[in-house]
């Protein structure tokens, strides 16, 4: 059935490393986008990607990276350059942007060690 | 730049009850308004969206309604239960394709 998948679900990485996380929808969806969650903050746009080989800055995109070269795919790069990359990372996607219903993965949890 | 903002961040209820969570958005040219449940270390799970034309949308127990002219949107649980239990979020879409979130309200229904 359909839906967003992000891999991995845990992720624990050393400092000065880069890491990748994975987001595959199978919606055919347009739109994909990139959250960060914080306790006590709320949900922050990273990037967002209306077409293929398209994709703008969300609020926080520093030390961030994304790709979209299949429509299906979206990953986001955390780099070294990231301050404080410890997060629950969200997914999601959309159909008819700004119009249409936001429906998101189950998340990737990123620890720095 | 729209700001979402939820109140209470917390609220408990006796099963039973009927839930009412509030949204508030700065905004009042957005393209519509969503609410989200998400569980501990979970996604958010999409509930009701409504169209900036729509006044309220209706699902089973749920019914969120929006008023553009105030900036606010409330969701209402009828007959609460301790499955309820779990944070909700409100998002506006507005120009920009943006969606901005409120900080959430975590309800916890006690059986």
């Amino acid at each position: 059935d359909g839906g967003i998948t992000q891999s991995p679900k845990y992720l624990f990485r050393k400092e000065g490393q880069n890491v990748t996380l994975s987001c595959e929808q199978n919606l055919n969806h347009d739109a994909m986008y990139w959250y960060r969650q914080d306790p006590g903050q709320g949900l922050r746009l990273i990037y967002y990607s209306q077409i293929v080989n398209d994709f703008q800055k969300g609020d926080i995109a520093e030390g961030y990276s994304v790709s979209r070269e299949k429509k299906e795919s979206f990953p986001l790069t955390v780099t070294s350059a990231q301050k404080n990359p410890t997060a629950f990372y969200l997914c999601a996607s959309s159909i008819d942007p700004p119009y249409g219903e936001l429906f998101f993965g189950e998340g990737s949890r990123l620890t720095v060690l | 730049k729209q700001e979402v903002t939820q109140i209470p961040a917390a609220l408990s209820v006796p099963e039973g009850e009927n839930l009412v969570l509030n949204c508030s958005f700065t905004d009042s040219a957005i393209y519509n308004l969503q609410w989200f449940r998400q569980d501990p270390g979970k996604g958010l799970t999409s509930l009701l969206l409504i169209q900036s034309s729509q006044r309220e949308q209706t699902s089973g127990r749920l019914n969120a309604s929006l008023d553009k002219s105030s900036g606010r949107s409330t969701l209402y649980i009828a007959a609460s239960q301790p499955g309820d239990s779990a944070t909700y979020l409100c998002a506006g879409k507005a120009a920009g394709n943006k969606l901005t979130f409120g900080g959430g309200t975590r309800v916890l229904v006690k059986p």
